[in-house]
Protein backbone atom coordinates (compact mmCIF):
# COMPACT_ATOMS: atom_id res chain seq x y z
CA UNK A 1 0.00 0.00 0.00
CA UNK A 2 1.39 3.24 -0.90
CA UNK A 3 1.73 6.08 1.54
CA UNK A 4 -0.01 8.59 0.02
CA UNK A 5 -3.28 7.91 -2.52
CA UNK A 6 -4.33 10.55 -4.66
CA UNK A 7 -7.05 9.72 -7.93
CA UNK A 8 -4.75 10.51 -10.98
CA UNK A 9 -7.83 12.63 -12.89
CA UNK A 10 -7.69 14.43 -14.80
CA UNK A 11 -10.71 16.59 -13.91
CA UNK A 12 -12.92 18.56 -16.13
CA UNK A 13 -14.63 21.40 -14.32
CA UNK A 14 -16.92 24.36 -15.65
CA UNK A 15 -15.89 28.10 -14.88
CA UNK A 16 -17.05 28.67 -11.06
CA UNK A 17 -17.48 25.42 -9.97
CA UNK A 18 -16.50 24.10 -6.52
CA UNK A 19 -13.32 21.46 -6.87
CA UNK A 20 -12.63 19.24 -4.59
CA UNK A 21 -9.22 17.51 -4.49
CA UNK A 22 -8.03 14.04 -2.12
CA UNK A 23 -5.86 12.16 -0.78
CA UNK A 24 -5.62 9.34 1.95
CA UNK A 25 -2.48 8.17 3.80
CA UNK A 26 -1.84 5.34 5.74
CA UNK A 27 0.91 6.28 8.71
CA UNK A 28 -1.07 7.98 11.53
CA UNK A 29 2.36 9.86 12.41
CA UNK A 30 1.97 12.32 9.57
CA UNK A 31 1.31 15.69 11.08
CA UNK A 32 2.06 18.18 8.09
CA UNK A 33 -0.22 18.13 4.91
CA UNK A 34 0.34 20.31 1.95
CA UNK A 35 -0.71 21.47 -1.30
CA UNK A 36 1.26 21.83 -4.38
CA UNK A 37 -0.06 22.86 -7.60
CA UNK A 38 2.08 22.31 -11.18
CA UNK A 39 1.50 24.27 -13.81
CA UNK A 40 2.68 22.23 -17.12
CA UNK A 41 6.33 22.12 -17.57
CA UNK A 42 6.75 24.04 -14.45
CA UNK A 43 7.95 23.04 -10.95
CA UNK A 44 5.67 22.37 -7.99
CA UNK A 45 5.03 25.82 -5.70
CA UNK A 46 3.71 25.44 -2.55
CA UNK A 47 -0.35 26.40 -1.69
CA UNK A 48 -1.28 26.00 1.31
CA UNK A 49 -0.14 24.13 4.43
CA UNK A 50 -1.81 22.82 7.94
CA UNK A 51 -0.87 21.13 10.98
CA UNK A 52 -2.77 18.66 12.19
CA UNK A 53 -6.26 18.39 12.05
CA UNK A 54 -8.81 21.02 11.07
CA UNK A 55 -9.49 23.68 8.05
CA UNK A 56 -7.63 26.55 6.61
CA UNK A 57 -8.78 28.89 4.23
CA UNK A 58 -6.38 31.11 1.96
CA UNK A 59 -8.96 33.14 -0.40
CA UNK A 60 -10.77 31.16 -2.70
CA UNK A 61 -8.39 28.07 -1.44
CA UNK A 62 -9.28 25.62 1.62
CA UNK A 63 -7.21 23.06 3.06
CA UNK A 64 -9.20 20.34 5.42
CA UNK A 65 -7.73 17.78 7.01
CA UNK A 66 -9.59 14.44 8.94
CA UNK A 67 -6.92 12.69 10.74
CA UNK A 68 -9.45 9.85 12.46
CA UNK A 69 -10.28 9.42 8.60
CA UNK A 70 -6.71 9.62 7.33
CA UNK A 71 -7.79 11.73 4.66
CA UNK A 72 -7.29 15.52 3.27
CA UNK A 73 -8.71 17.70 1.01
CA UNK A 74 -7.87 20.74 -0.94
CA UNK A 75 -11.36 22.68 -1.88
CA UNK A 76 -11.37 25.59 -4.45
CA UNK A 77 -14.58 28.44 -4.67
CA UNK A 78 -15.12 29.72 -8.11
CA UNK A 79 -12.57 27.74 -9.98
CA UNK A 80 -10.93 29.33 -13.01
CA UNK A 81 -9.39 28.58 -15.87
CA UNK A 82 -6.06 29.54 -14.57
CA UNK A 83 -6.57 26.82 -11.74
CA UNK A 84 -5.98 24.35 -14.79
CA UNK A 85 -2.92 22.31 -13.13
CA UNK A 86 -1.81 18.91 -11.37
CA UNK A 87 -2.49 19.43 -7.61
CA UNK A 88 -0.19 17.65 -5.76
CA UNK A 89 -0.68 16.51 -1.75
CA UNK A 90 2.56 16.19 0.31
CA UNK A 91 2.54 14.95 3.96
CA UNK A 92 5.66 14.95 6.37
CA UNK A 93 5.62 13.96 10.53
CA UNK A 94 8.23 16.67 11.19
CA UNK A 95 9.20 20.28 10.23
CA UNK A 96 12.25 18.99 9.61
CA UNK A 97 11.05 17.80 5.94
CA UNK A 98 13.89 14.91 5.33
CA UNK A 99 10.91 13.05 4.15
CA UNK A 100 7.95 14.29 2.58
CA UNK A 101 6.02 11.76 0.72
CA UNK A 102 4.24 13.34 -2.17
CA UNK A 103 0.72 12.05 -3.55
CA UNK A 104 1.32 11.16 -7.74
CA UNK A 105 -0.92 14.68 -8.16
CA UNK A 106 -4.64 15.21 -10.00
CA UNK A 107 -4.43 17.02 -13.06
CA UNK A 108 -7.39 19.62 -13.06
CA UNK A 109 -9.13 21.50 -16.05
CA UNK A 110 -11.09 24.80 -15.81
CA UNK A 111 -12.96 25.06 -18.84
CA UNK A 112 -14.34 28.58 -19.30
CA UNK B 1 16.08 36.67 -8.33
CA UNK B 2 15.80 34.29 -4.89
CA UNK B 3 14.87 30.70 -5.83
CA UNK B 4 16.24 27.52 -7.01
CA UNK B 5 17.98 27.83 -10.29
CA UNK B 6 18.11 24.12 -12.61
CA UNK B 7 20.42 23.61 -15.50
CA UNK B 8 19.82 22.74 -17.99
CA UNK B 9 16.33 22.66 -18.83
CA UNK B 10 16.66 19.93 -21.52
CA UNK B 11 19.48 17.44 -22.16
CA UNK B 12 19.54 14.08 -24.41
CA UNK B 13 22.02 11.52 -23.23
CA UNK B 14 23.26 8.10 -24.81
CA UNK B 15 22.70 5.20 -22.76
CA UNK B 16 26.44 4.75 -20.74
CA UNK B 17 27.20 8.29 -20.91
CA UNK B 18 27.80 10.51 -17.22
CA UNK B 19 26.33 13.98 -16.79
CA UNK B 20 25.86 16.33 -14.04
CA UNK B 21 22.77 18.61 -13.71
CA UNK B 22 23.31 21.97 -11.80
CA UNK B 23 21.51 22.89 -8.85
CA UNK B 24 21.91 26.13 -7.24
CA UNK B 25 19.78 28.40 -4.74
CA UNK B 26 20.14 31.90 -3.15
CA UNK B 27 17.80 31.81 -0.22
CA UNK B 28 20.40 29.85 2.60
CA UNK B 29 18.55 27.30 2.56
CA UNK B 30 20.37 24.36 4.71
CA UNK B 31 17.85 21.73 3.22
CA UNK B 32 18.26 20.53 -0.68
CA UNK B 33 17.05 17.35 -2.50
CA UNK B 34 16.64 15.64 -5.77
CA UNK B 35 13.32 14.72 -6.82
CA UNK B 36 12.30 12.78 -10.02
CA UNK B 37 9.41 13.07 -11.57
CA UNK B 38 7.92 9.77 -13.84
CA UNK B 39 4.13 9.74 -15.32
CA UNK B 40 1.83 7.63 -12.50
CA UNK B 41 4.76 7.64 -10.02
CA UNK B 42 4.56 10.69 -8.82
CA UNK B 43 7.91 12.74 -7.06
CA UNK B 44 10.33 10.19 -5.60
CA UNK B 45 13.78 11.53 -3.72
CA UNK B 46 16.58 10.37 -4.87
CA UNK B 47 19.23 12.20 -2.96
CA UNK B 48 19.24 14.76 0.08
CA UNK B 49 21.10 17.20 2.01
CA UNK B 50 21.26 18.63 5.42
CA UNK B 51 23.61 21.01 4.97
CA UNK B 52 27.27 21.36 3.34
CA UNK B 53 29.41 18.06 3.57
CA UNK B 54 26.05 15.89 4.37
CA UNK B 55 24.19 14.17 2.31
CA UNK B 56 22.29 10.83 2.50
CA UNK B 57 20.04 8.79 -0.13
CA UNK B 58 16.48 9.20 -0.51
CA UNK B 59 13.87 6.40 -2.49
CA UNK B 60 15.95 5.54 -5.41
CA UNK B 61 19.43 6.93 -4.75
CA UNK B 62 20.78 3.84 -7.13
CA UNK B 63 22.81 5.45 -10.65
CA UNK B 64 23.37 8.48 -9.19
CA UNK B 65 25.91 10.48 -6.80
CA UNK B 66 25.67 14.00 -5.12
CA UNK B 67 27.89 16.30 -3.33
CA UNK B 68 27.38 19.45 -1.49
CA UNK B 69 30.48 21.32 -1.29
CA UNK B 70 29.12 24.90 -0.46
CA UNK B 71 25.38 25.56 0.98
CA UNK B 72 24.07 27.57 -2.68
CA UNK B 73 25.10 24.32 -4.71
CA UNK B 74 23.68 20.75 -5.04
CA UNK B 75 24.22 18.69 -8.15
CA UNK B 76 23.10 15.50 -9.58
CA UNK B 77 25.27 13.32 -11.30
CA UNK B 78 24.55 10.29 -13.83
CA UNK B 79 27.52 7.76 -13.55
CA UNK B 80 26.62 6.03 -16.67
CA UNK B 81 23.20 6.93 -18.08
CA UNK B 82 20.21 4.69 -18.51
CA UNK B 83 16.77 4.53 -20.51
CA UNK B 84 15.36 4.19 -17.04
CA UNK B 85 16.63 7.50 -15.79
CA UNK B 86 14.62 9.13 -18.78
CA UNK B 87 12.51 11.15 -16.44
CA UNK B 88 12.53 15.19 -15.21
CA UNK B 89 14.50 15.83 -12.74
CA UNK B 90 13.68 18.80 -9.76
CA UNK B 91 15.93 20.19 -7.55
CA UNK B 92 14.10 21.48 -4.34
CA UNK B 93 15.55 23.56 -0.90
CA UNK B 94 14.14 24.88 2.25
CA UNK B 95 15.10 26.26 5.51
CA UNK B 96 15.32 23.46 8.47
CA UNK B 97 12.88 23.89 10.75
CA UNK B 98 9.25 24.52 10.68
CA UNK B 99 9.47 28.79 10.95
CA UNK B 100 6.30 30.24 10.54
CA UNK B 101 6.30 31.61 6.93
CA UNK B 102 9.05 29.36 6.05
CA UNK B 103 7.03 26.37 5.75
CA UNK B 104 7.70 23.79 2.48
CA UNK B 105 9.90 23.49 -0.40
CA UNK B 106 11.10 25.73 -2.90
CA UNK B 107 11.35 23.95 -6.14
CA UNK B 108 13.33 24.90 -9.90
CA UNK B 109 11.82 24.27 -12.97
CA UNK B 110 13.22 21.27 -13.42
CA UNK B 111 15.42 19.11 -16.08
CA UNK B 112 13.79 17.28 -18.81
CA UNK B 113 16.50 14.21 -19.24
CA UNK B 114 15.72 11.34 -22.55
CA UNK B 115 18.20 8.42 -22.71
CA UNK B 116 18.53 6.87 -25.68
Amino acid sequence: QKEVEQDPGPLSVPEGAIVSLNCTYSNSAFQYFMWYRQYSRKGPELLMYTYSSGNKEDGRFTAQVDKSSKYISLFIRDSQPSDSATYLCAITNSGGYQKVTFGTGTKLQVIP
Amino acid sequence: NAGVTQTPKFQVLKTGQSMTLQCAQDMNHEYMSWYRQDPGMGLRLIHYSVGAGITDQGEVPNGYNVSRSTTEDFPLRLLSAAPSQTSVYFCASTPSGGQTGTFGYTFGSGTRLTVV
